[in-house]
């Protein structure tokens, strides 16, 4: 079973929709859940950053950890074509583990 | 806003040939990282640096590979026998503390290998 495993879309949506992104993983051992992004050609960019089961906003951006499913969530609101790329799940056992990376989900926003 | 700053961007080797991918992590950082990315495949850790000894390595991360800290700006990483599986984004990455929350990822190199 893999550690953690994400859809890889690709996830094409309207300007303005909401999006949901998922991912989940085997090991309860993981403690530590981030959402990047990533443009083409760039490296990983952190966007959300968080330990504990519940929600965490952040502007347009939603991270939601449910750790008894396993199962971590981005929600993006009011999407803009600019929020088109890559969008990558890790995970990490402890705050300066290794991460582990999910397959990422290519999201493309039309205008 | 300070980056990780990679150089080059494109490299071209041939099989067998040794590579070293050069790194400028953020000038107050302390904990470094290297992460790969095989076309279509996930991004996968590769080793940690801290104090100039390596803190974590992944079993992608075998004699092959070795990683320096030859001054006190560049993190290198080093491929003495490059193999053809070796082809990938390799990205650097940097953080001040033993924490995730601010890991900042370079821009990445591309290795091609013939």
């Amino acid at each position: 079973q893999k550690e953690v495993e994400q859809d890889p879309g690709p996830l094409s949506v309207p300007e303005g929709a909401i999006v949901s992104l998922n991912c989940t993983y085997s090991n309860s051992a993981f403690q530590y859940f981030m959402w990047y992004r990533q443009y083409s050609r760039k490296g990983p960019e952190l966007l959300m950053y968080t330990y504990s089961s519940g929600n965490k906003e952040d502007g347009r951006f939603t991270a939601q950890v449910d750790k008894s499913s396993k199962y971590i969530s981005l929600f993006i609101r009011d999407s803009q074509p600019s929020d088109s790329a890559t969008y990558l799940c890790a995970i990490g056992k402890t705050s300066g583990s290794r991460l582990t990376f999910g397959e990422g989900t290519q999201l493309t926003v039309n205008p | 806003e300070p980056e990780v700053t990679q150089t080059p961007s494109h490299q071209v080797t041939q099989m067998g040939q040794e590579v070293i991918l050069r790194c400028v992590p953020i000038s107050n950082h302390l904990y470094f990282y290297w992460y790969r990315q095989i076309l279509g495949q996930k991004v996968e850790f590769l080793v940690s640096f801290y104090n100039n000894e390596i803190s974590e390595k992944s079993e992608i991360f075998d004699d092959q590979f070795s990683v320096e800290r030859p001054d006190g700006s560049n993190f290198t990483l080093k491929i003495r026998s490059t193999k053809l599986e070796d082809s990938a984004m390799y990205f650097c990455a940097s953080s001040a503390g033993a924490t995730n929350e601010k890991l900042f990822f370079g821009s990445g190199t591309q290795l091609s290998v013939l």
